[in-house]
């Protein structure tokens, strides 16, 4: 079945650095990608979608100088963290489309910032 | 009101009980419904998916829609510790959309 990477899968920085996140389809090409944030005991909540060759849109109030996203090629796109802050800690998940309805999951990244 | 409602719970049954999850929706655009399984630290996995209404059935899992009422349900026959985990409903319109989450329902299978 479609195969969603996402890498990596933990990472802790310092408050100030960028942090980039990578979510690649490995057996299907994916037009768009979809980003969530899911912080502890809550739902999944949509970012941004990221489309190939074109601009990412993002969700009311998420700031898209700050969400970095980059869909670089039909099976990579990329989220990066800019200045992060402490309460940019979450779990950040991607999603594409696999050719059918259902949507796959990458297994997300866990943020931390100190 | 939200999207999707679901209750969080947690709901907590022995094992080999019937569980009964659900959700309501209000955009009747939906087309697609599915429902995925989170364990914790890590990204959901497809359980199940329907087209419009009816029920679908996967071993021991049952999806069933209801358009007309715009209700979801997830039946888990005899329910088993590995079922512990949190269950998503996400409907989703056609084409390239991204899904709608409930809350998701936190389920504990008691040994």
């Amino acid at each position: 079945g479609a195969v969603v990477s996402q890498h990596p899968s933990w990472v802790i920085c310092k408050s100030g650095t960028s942090v980039k996140i990578e979510c690649r389809s490995l057996d299907f090409q994916a037009t768009t990608m979809f980003w969530y944030r899911q912080f502890p005991k809550q739902s999944l909540m949509l970012m941004a979608t990221s489309n190939e060759g074109s601009k990412a849109t993002y969700e009311q109030g998420v700031e898209k100088d700050k969400f970095l996203i980059n869909h670089a090629s039909l099976t990579l796109s990329t989220l990066t963290v800019t200045s992060a802050h402490p309460e940019d800690s979450s779990f950040y998940i991607c999603s594409a489309p696999g050719g059918d309805s259902p949507l796959h999951f990458g297994n997300g990244t866990r943020l931390t910032v100190t | 009101q939200k999207e999707v409602e679901q209750d969080p719970g947690p709901l907590s049954v022995p094992e080999g009980a019937i569980v009964s999850l659900n959700c309501t929706y209000s955009n009747s655009a939906f087309q697609y419904f599915m429902w995925y399984r989170q364990y914790s630290r890590k990204g959901p996995e497809l359980l199940m998916y329907t087209y419009s209404s009816g029920n679908k059935e996967d071993g021991r899992f049952t999806a069933q829609v209801d358009k007309s009422s715009k209700y979801i349900s997830l039946f888990i026959r005899d329910s088993q510790p590995s079922d512990s985990a949190t269950y998503l409903c996400a409907p989703r319109n056609s084409g390239n959309t991204p899904l709608v989450f409930g809350k998701g329902t936190r389920l504990s299978v008691i040994a």
